[in-house]
């Protein structure tokens, strides 16, 4: 059984650019969220993705997207991208029926100058 | 609306000694509670959930939490501190009942053991 793998590891990106991150969700898991975790701080929640639609959203702006896709693979995209989007970004996937939990990934550490 | 706050964003132990990291919840419904540990530049573990079975939930690693409701709180404990325990810890509430809940965070607390 495979976990959660969040691709790339590490970024670099200048303000006002946009960036793509990636999520495999652990095998057999149909749903997937993504966090945010500035320095130092607990994780946020950004939004959640169920049968590729988008199914709950926490408090961000809209130029934060994603996609789910058809083998329950996730992006998050970030557009215009801000000095404060400087954070560790965190995706975890869940079955959407059965016992309640989640597996994180490593995450993804992005830095924007 | 949901929120957690964890008691000290430090707290350093002597190895051996008693772990307890303390978080209280806030919560419009009934909630699920669980604690993650996150060890540096990794994801985070579920240590342990609260989902409204046994009030004294035992987890991972030999740590432990108890759901006092009259308290709001849901500390978490382990008997006897190794130094492979260094690392961050998060208490989260669940937004909503059900498995499509989403998480809301404490700050979190770090976790130093002395040798």
């Amino acid at each position: 059984e495979t976990g959660v793998t969040q691709s790339p590891t590490h970024l670099i990106k200048t303000r006002g650019q946009q960036v793509t991150l990636r999520c495999s969700s652990q095998s057999g898991h149909n749903t997937v969220s993504w966090y945010q975790q500035a320095l130092g701080q607990g994780p946020q929640f950004i939004f959640q993705y169920y049968r590729e639609e988008e199914n709950g959203r926490g408090n961000f702006p809209p130029r934060f997207s994603g996609l789910q896709f058809p083998n329950y693979s996730s992006e998050l995209n970030v557009n215009a991208l801000e000095l404060d989007d400087s954070a560790l970004y965190l995706c975890a996937s869940s079955l959407a029926q059965g016992s309640y939990g989640y597996t994180f990934g490593s995450g993804t550490r992005l830095t924007v100058v | 609306a949901q929120s957690v706050t964890q008691l000290g964003s430090h707290v350093s132990v002597s190895e051996g000694a008693l772990v307890l990291l303390r978080c209280n919840y806030s919560s419009s419904v009934p909630p699920y509670l669980f604690w993650y540990v996150q060890y540096p530049n990794q994801g985070l573990q579920l240590l342990l959930k609260y989902t409204s079975a046994a009030t004294l939930v035992k987890g991972i690693n030999g740590f432990e939490a108890e759901f006092k409701k009259s308290e709001t709180s849901f500390h978490l404990t382990k008997p006897s501190a190794h130094m492979s325990d260094a690392a961050e810890y998060f208490c989260a509430v669940s937004d909503r009942r059900g498995s499509q809940g989403n998480l809301i965070f404490g700050k979190g607390t770090k976790l130093s053991v002395k040798p």
